[in-house]
């Protein structure tokens, strides 16, 4: 079954706290996504990773960058968390050749 | 940034009822999609259109591809509760990355 994993359901930090997101997918997918998920808003594309130490800005990259050191796993670092930085996190991993998009549970980030 | 609006956003109807999200765009898209997201848990995907004016039926729910491919619609007949939970559409532009609509949240009540 194609699993996508996120390191936390949920987190809690602190404004200015450094804040590492881990997502790990099984199926040898070429290309990772992080998204951010606000009411209303949809799903807005921070970044995209189509390859190995690859990475490619989405909509909204500012206060954020990814690291993509092995294919299966892309990581979403906050620099210095802020309180708008709270938010669902969602990873999606995809083939290139579909266009299928397959999602991990989401991480639900407080900044306090 | 290539913008997909739904309407509507919210959605509150009693089991039985018939309804119709729409998710429209100025740009043109390769392919879309229709997701759906339940409470704790990622969106899953429920259908992809390619074609100008295909139509895909998934049990009681219909969904279009535009003429233009800028729009899409789903229609579902009969809702039940089970049918409640938060629908996504996503383009993709052809360039591997996908852009989701602003959602609509749907209520099906017994």
């Amino acid at each position: 079954d194609v699993k996508v994993t996120q390191s936390s359901r949920y987190l809690v930090k602190r404004t200015g706290e450094k804040v590492f997101l881990e997502c790990v997918q099984d199926m040898d997918h070429e290309n990772m996504f992080w998204y951010r998920q606000d009411p209303g808003l949809g799903l807005r594309l921070i970044y995209f990773s189509y390859d190995v130490k690859m990475k490619e800005k989405g909509d909204i990259p500012e206060g954020y960058s990814v690291s993509r050191e092995k294919k299966e796993r892309f990581s979403l670092i906050l620099e210095s968390a802020s309180t708008n930085q709270t938010s669902m996190y969602l990873c999606a991993s995809k083939d290139k050749l579909n266009t299928e998009a397959f999602f991990g549970q989401g991480t639900r980030l407080t900044v306090v | 940034t290539q913008l997909l609006e739904q309407s509507p956003q919210f959605l509150s109807i009693q089991e039985g009822e018939n309804l119709t999200v729409y998710c429209n765009s100025s740009s043109v898209f390769s392919s879309l999609q229709w997701y759906r997201q339940e409470p704790g848990e990622g969106p899953v995907l429920l259908v992809t259109v390619v074609t100008g004016g295909e139509v895909k039926k998934l049990k009681r729910l219909t969904f279009q591809f535009g003429d233009a491919r800028k729009d899409s619609s789903l229609h579902i007949t009969a809702a039940q509760p089970g049918d409640t939970g938060l629908y996504l559409c996503a383009g993709n532009t052809g360039f591997q990355k996908l852009v989701f609509g602003t959602g609509t949240r749907l209520l099906v009540s017994p």
